[in-house]
């Protein structure tokens, strides 16, 4: 049983295309997280949701929207893609206590071509 | 706002040897420290964590000790081991917000 899920886990697609990245975690958790992790290994929060409310978007283009349809799941849509859209991008989830941490999945490598 | 500055890296050992990775953080209040651990093509995985100050983290012989007077959370083993290659992470949390450092790389040679 996985605890937090995300598909797909490659995604390669040219530039201006729109994809989306989905995220389920089976933890009963409140709170999910996007993180996107760059070449250098470099991890930045990007969206954080709580019970399906927007917490922090961490100046983040306008491209990027997520959505959170049930706590149980946070998608990342983004359209236009650019080349420096490629990335790892890692869905995360918490109890959104101070003193809890989060559960990574496994991460979606995506390559704009 | 909040922030973590680790070590940088590549840091390349040889097993058996006495590791440090040094992390700071910035934060108002009490944040919750963390040190994650990614090995290659993985999610993140909780290394360790302590809750308040001069809490002490252990696990797999990794520890690390909430430093308030010094803002630290410095991560020690004292005898690497070529599984303990991967990348490094320390973090914070509030709520529902976690900040990462860097990451630091650590490879360990036979």
């Amino acid at each position: 049983d996985t605890a937090v899920s995300q598909t797909p886990k490659y995604l390669v697609t040219q530039m201006g295309n729109d994809k989306s990245i989905k995220c389920e975690q089976n933890l009963g958790h409140d709170t999910m997280y996007w993180y996107k992790q760059d070449s250098k290994k470099f991890l930045k929060i990007m969206f954080s949701y709580n019970n399906k409310e927007l917490i922090i978007n961490e100046t983040v283009p306008n491209r990027f929207s997520p959505k959170s349809p049930d706590k149980a799941h946070l998608n990342l849509h983004i359209n236009s893609l650019e080349l420096g859209d490629s990335a790892v991008y890692f869905c995360a989830s918490g109890l959104g206590v101070r003193h809890t941490e989060a559960f990574f999945g496994q991460g979606t490598r995506l390559t704009v071509v | 706002g909040d922030s973590v500055t680790q070590m940088e890296g590549p840091v390349t050992l040889s097993e058996e040897a006495f590791l440090t990775i040094n992390c700071t953080y910035t934060a108002t209040g009490y944040p919750s420290l963390f040190w994650y651990v990614q090995y290659p093509g993985e999610g993140l995985q909780l290394l360790l964590k302590a809750t308040k100050a001069d809490d002490k983290g252990s696990n797999k012989g990794f520890e690390a000790t909430y430093r308030k007077e010094t803002t630290s959370f410095h991560l020690e083993k004292g005898s690497v081991q070529v599984s303990d290659s991967a990348v490094y992470f320390c973090a914070l949390s509030r709520q529902d917000d976690m900040r990462f450092g860097a990451g630091t790389r650590l490879t360990v040679k036979p």
